[in-house]
C-alpha cells in the first residue's frame, strides 16, 4: 500500500523568501513521484516528476524537488517565492507498474505575503 | 498547455436522483481517471479507464457508479442513485499513456441534498 504524507498543512512565507514543502512516502516498489499545484477554483497543474536519474528535478516556475531514497522523501523547493505561488500543493505517488493511479498527500496550503 | 474540461462546474441534486458528470479529456490521450475530493480531505482515486474498459477501481467506486466514453466523446461518471456521501468535488484526468503525467480538469462540485 502506498501512502503519502505532507506534514505541513499550512505554510506562510513572505514574498522573496525561499520555501520547502515536505513530502514523505512509503512504498516498496518502483514509483513515480510528482508535485501538483492547485489554485483556488482550478484543477491540478503539473509541476514536476521524478522517476530515476538525477535526484534533483527541475519544474515549472522555478520549482525543484529532490528525491531521497534513504529518507523516503520528495521535498519541493523554491528559492524565491512570488505572491502568485499562493496555492495548495499536492505530492503524489504512482507505482511504475499497473495502472499508474495517483495516491495523493493531503496537500500543503502555501500563503505568500506580498 | 493541454486542457481537460469538465461540465458542469456545479451540480445540486436531491438524494436518489441520477447524475452524470462529463469530462472532455485532452485529445489523443488514452488513459482517463476520476478522483473524488471531499471538502477538507485529500483527493482519492476512484477509477481509471482505457480502451473502453475499467482498468482499476477503488473501494470508493460503489456499485452505483459507472463510467463510459461512447465513441470518443465525453468521458462520463454516472451515479445512480446518488447518496448524501457522494457530495464532493470530482476531478477528471487524462494522460497520453501510462507513466505520463495526468492532466486534470477544474472539477465538478456535486452537492446531494
Amino acid at each position: 500500500t502506498q501512502t503519502v504524507s505532507q506534514s505541513d498543512a499550512h505554510v506562510t512565507v513572505f514574498e522573496g523568501d525561499s520555501v520547502e514543502l515536505r513530502c514523505n512516502y512509503s512504498y516498496g516498489g518502483s514509483i513515480y513521484l510528482s508535485w501538483y499545484i492547485q489554485h483556488h477554483g482550478h484543477g491540478l497543474q503539473f509541476l514536476l516528476k521524478y522517476y530515476s536519474g538525477n535526484p534533483v528535478v527541475q519544474g515549472v516556475n522555478g520549482f525543484e524537488a529532490e528525491f531521497s531514497k534513504s529518507d523516503s522523501s520528495f521535498h519541493l523547493r523554491k528559492a524565491s517565492v512570488h505572491w502568485s505561488d499562493s496555492a495548495v500543493y499536492f505530492c503524489a505517488v504512482s507505482a511504475s507498474t499497473g495502472n499508474y493511479k495517483y495516491v495523493f498527500g493531503a496537500g500543503t496550503r502555501l500563503k505568500v505575503i506580498a | 498547455g493541454p486542457k481537460v474540461l469538465q461540465i458542469p462546474s456545479h451540480q445540486i441534486i436531491d438524494m436518489g436522483q441520477m447524475v452524470t458528470l462529463n469530462c472532455d479529456p485532452v485529445s489523443n490521450h488514452l488513459y482517463f481517471y476520476w478522483y473524488k475530493q471531499i471538502l477538507g480531505q485529500q483527493m482519492e482515486f476512484l477509477v481509471n479507464f482505457y480502451n473502453g474498459k475499467v482498468m482499476e477501481k477503488s473501494k470508493l467506486f460503489k456499485d452505483q457508479f459507472s463510467v463510459e466514453r461512447p465513441d470518443g466523446s465525453y468521458f462520463t461518471l454516472k451515479i445512480q442513485p446518488t447518496a448524501l456521501e457522494d457530495s464532493a468535488v470530482y476531478f477528471c484526468a487524462s494522460s497520453p499513456d501510462r507513466g505520463f503525467e495526468q492532466y486534470f480538469g477544474p472539477g465538478t462540485r456535486l452537492t446531494v441534498l
